[in-house]
């Protein structure tokens, strides 16, 4: 069964704070995305790993990649308010124009 | 980069009239369009490939007669809710992929259309 989990779910930082969260994928497609849902808004493209070992970084994030492990992470520096919202992983499954299978996203919430 | 265009953004409609929503490949062609529906709270959920000049390609528990899809050219697909229910209340996304750049440019989604059921 093709599957993505994510965790943590919901996520509660206090401003300043680090953390991790994590993306298990279960096909060999190897090619993650993450993206960022704001309440009520689509989705916000944030990173594109292609390759073991990619990691990519976009102020207080960094997105990294294991597909040895078929594991995402993404870390979030330093947090602060803004960054509050969902963020979504997501798997490419089917080829150059096959379809995402997406986690059941990360609600973060960040509190001064 | 690549641009999705979705409308509309919002629509409230009566149970039993039908609604089109329409994405748009604004600076691409696109063969394959996908459509996702996401309750409040939840993930995103792939209920068809929308593939230009041929039938979409439904998942598995999504009512192909309610929910039509058409992609009569390559920069545009909608999806007709016929019918419509206040269960089909949900928000619709599309998303789209570049098949002229590299991996690197992933998938980009339309802003969404909330349909509330009436």
């Amino acid at each position: 069964e093709l599957k993505v989990e994510q965790n943590p779910l919901f996520l509660s930082m206090q401003e300043g704070k680090n953390y991790t969260i994590y993306c298990n994928y279960s096909t060999t497609s190897d090619r993650l995305y993450w993206y960022r849902q704001d309440p009520g808004k689509s989705l916000e493209s944030l990173f594109v790993l292609l390759s073991n070992g990619a990691v990519k970084q976009e102020g207080r994030l960094m997105a990294s990649l294991d597909t040895k492990a078929r594991l995402s992470t993404l870390h979030i520096t330093a947090a602060v308010h803004d960054l509050s919202a969902t963020y979504f992983c997501a798997e490419s499954y089917g080829g150059s124009q096959g379809n995402l299978i997406f986690g059941k996203g990360t609600k973060l919430s960040v509190k001064p | 980069g690549a641009v999705v265009s979705q409308h509309p953004s919002r629509v409230i409609c009566k149970s039993g009239t039908s609604v089109k929503i329409e994405c748009r490949s604004l600076d691409f062609q696109a063969t394959t369009m996908f459509w996702y529906r996401q309750f409040p709270k939840q993930s995103l959920m792939l209920m068809a490939t929308s593939n230009e000049g041929s039938k979409a390609t439904y998942e598995q528990g999504v009512e192909k007669d309610k929910f039509l899809i058409n992609h009569a050219s390559l920069t545009l697909s909608t999806l007709t809710v016929t019918s419509a229910h206040p269960e089909d209340s949900s928000f619709y996304i599309c998303s789209a992929r570049d098949p002229g750049t590299g991996w690197d440019y992933g998938y980009t989604f339309g802003s969404g259309t909330r349909l509330t059921v009436v």
